[in-house]
C-alpha cells in the first residue's frame, strides 16, 4: 500500500538560510501532494499544492517541487525566519480523493 | 471568512466514559472531515463526509465512535465507551467540494486525554 515518509527528526537552521523538508511516497505518484504548516496547539494550515504533472510551484519565499522519478516532494523555505518554526506536513491524495498526511517534520529556526 | 470553528477545546475523562465533539465547517463548504492527530503523528482520517452523505469511514472504530452530519452543516463526532489509546487531538476540516485539489481548512482541535 502506498506510504508517505517525512524526517521525523527535527531540522534546525540558522535564521536567512533555506530550508528544505523531504518528503517520499512508495509507491503510484499521487495526483497531488499538499504541504501544510502546523504550529502547536492549531490545526494544520494549508500551504501549497502541486500536481503530478508540475515539477515546481512556489509562493512567496516558498517553493515545492515534485520529482515521479524519485518518489520525492522537497519543500524549501528560502530566507528563513523564526517565524517559519512549525511543524509541516506533506499530504497524498488517494483513492476516493482520501488525504493521507505524513508523520511531519518539525523545523527550527535559530537567530 | 470565519473559519472551522471546533468545541470544546480540551476534554479530560475517564476510560469507559462517553463524550462528544462539536464542529460547524466554513459556510459552503461540502465535504467535512474528521481526524485524529496523536502526539508525534500526523493526522488520521477517520470520516469524511459529502453534504449528510458518508463517503469514507473505513478507519473509524465504528464499535466505539460515531459521527453525523445533519444537514449536511454542522458535524458531531461521538466516543462510546473511550480507551486510554483514544488520547488524542480530534481534528476537524471542511473543504469547498472535496474534489482532489481542494485544500482542506481545519479548526484548532480537542484535545481529549482519557485517564
Amino acid at each position: 500500500s502506498q506510504k508517505i515518509e517525512q524526517n521525523s527528526e527535527a531540522l534546525n537552521i540558522q535564521e536567512g538560510k533555506t530550508a528544505t523538508l523531504t518528503c517520499n511516497y512508495t509507491n503510484y505518484s499521487p495526483a497531488y501532494l499538499q504541504w501544510y504548516r502546523q504550529d502547536p496547539g492549531r490545526g494544520p494550515v494549508f500551504l501549497l499544492l502541486i500536481r503530478e504533472n508540475e515539477k515546481e510551484k512556489r509562493k512567496e519565499r516558498l517553493k515545492v517541487t515534485f520529482d515521479t522519478t524519485l518518489k520525492q516532494s522537497l519543500f524549501h523555505i528560502t530566507a528563513s525566519q523564526p517565524a517559519d518554526s512549525a511543524t509541516y506536513l506533506c499530504a497524498y491524495t488517494g483513492g476516493g480523493n482520501k488525504l493521507t498526511f505524513g508523520t511531519g517534520t518539525q523545523l527550527k529556526v535559530e537567530l | 471568512e470565519a473559519g472551522v470553528a471546533q468545541s470544546p477545546r480540551y476534554k479530560i475523562i475517564e476510560k469507559r466514559q462517553s463524550v462528544a465533539f462539536w464542529c460547524n465547517p466554513i459556510s459552503g463548504h461540502a465535504t467535512l472531515y474528521w481526524y485524529q492527530q496523536i502526539l508525534g503523528q500526523g493526522p488520521k482520517l477517520l470520516i469524511q463526509f459529502q453534504n449528510n452523505g458518508v463517503v469514507d469511514d473505513s478507519q473509524l472504530p465504528k464499535d466505539r465512535f460515531s459521527a453525523e452530519r445533519l444537514k449536511g452543516v454542522d458535524s458531531t463526532l461521538k466516543i462510546q465507551p473511550a480507551k486510554l489509546e483514544d488520547s488524542a487531538v480530534y481534528l476537524c476540516a471542511s473543504s469547498f467540494n472535496g474534489d482532489s485539489g481542494s485544500p482542506l481548512h481545519f479548526g484548532n482541535g480537542t484535545r481529549l486525554t482519557v485517564t
